[in-house]
């Protein structure tokens, strides 16, 4: 079974444009969730998708908003980038079809950087 | 304001010895916990969870245990392995029904020295 891909696995992008990061989960997996990365602040969840619906919310700023397609892929995209926002970008899927807790799989990341 | 602390950044042990990971969490509601490892260059890999029903939760070379009462919870790797040598991230949810939220804590560096 293949496992979670994201593309691009690495993305320059300068000040004040704006990004757009893709994940393909695991096949049959509905929920998909997105981290950013940073030294300082490690993962800090930006938001979790099931059925098409964003279903959870982290505290970022208007400029992260995302997506998820009919068959589970996902996008996230930033809008007016700043330097700040360099980090890896996680994406990770799970099953979640009993409760609400589900083991997460992670993709290898996007690497933006924003100069 | 972090929710989910591992206050040790690195650690270091010797091959075959005991590894102990520790995190702590301030939100009570947090009510399931998880393990992950992650390598360079790679996405975090599930280790290990545990639900806030129990105390402990083993398997294999790696157990976790839960104290909800310190808000603590600890991984333990016996024997360690130079494999084993990696990030450790600590995670919590206190998500419903509708969605979850999984709080990571800024990560452990475990070196295994062979």
């Amino acid at each position: 079974k293949a496992g979670v891909t994201q593309t691009p696995r690495y993305l320059i992008k300068t000040r004040g444009q704006q990004v757009t990061l893709s994940c393909s989960p695991i096949s049959g997996h509905r929920s998909v969730s997105w981290y950013q990365q940073t030294p300082g602040q490690g993962l800090q969840f930006l938001f979790e998708y099931f059925s098409e619906t964003q279903r959870n919310k982290g505290n970022f700023p208007g400029r992260f908003s995302g997506r998820q397609f009919s068959n589970s892929r996902s996008e996230m995209n930033v809008s007016t980038l700043e330097l700040g926002d360099s980090a890896l970008y996680l994406c990770a899927s799970s099953l979640r079809t009993s409760g609400r807790h589900g083991e997460q799989f992670f993709g290898p990341g996007t690497r933006l950087t924003v100069l | 304001d972090q929710q989910v602390k591992q206050n040790s950044p690195s650690l270091s042990v010797q091959e075959g010895r005991i590894s102990i990971l520790n995190c702590d969490y301030t939100n009570s509601m947090f009510d399931y916990f998880l393990w992950y490892k992650k390598y360079p260059a790679e996405g975090p890999t599930f280790l290990i969870s545990i639900s806030s029903i129990k105390d402990k939760n083993e398997d294999g070379r790696f157990t976790v245990f839960l104290n909800k009462s310190a808000k603590h919870l600890s991984l333990h790797i016996v024997p360690s392995q130079p494999g084993d040598s990696a990030v450790y991230f600590c995670a919590a949810s206190e998500g419903d029904n509708y969605g979850q939220n999984f709080v990571f804590g800024p990560g452990t560096r475990l070196s295994v020295l062979p």
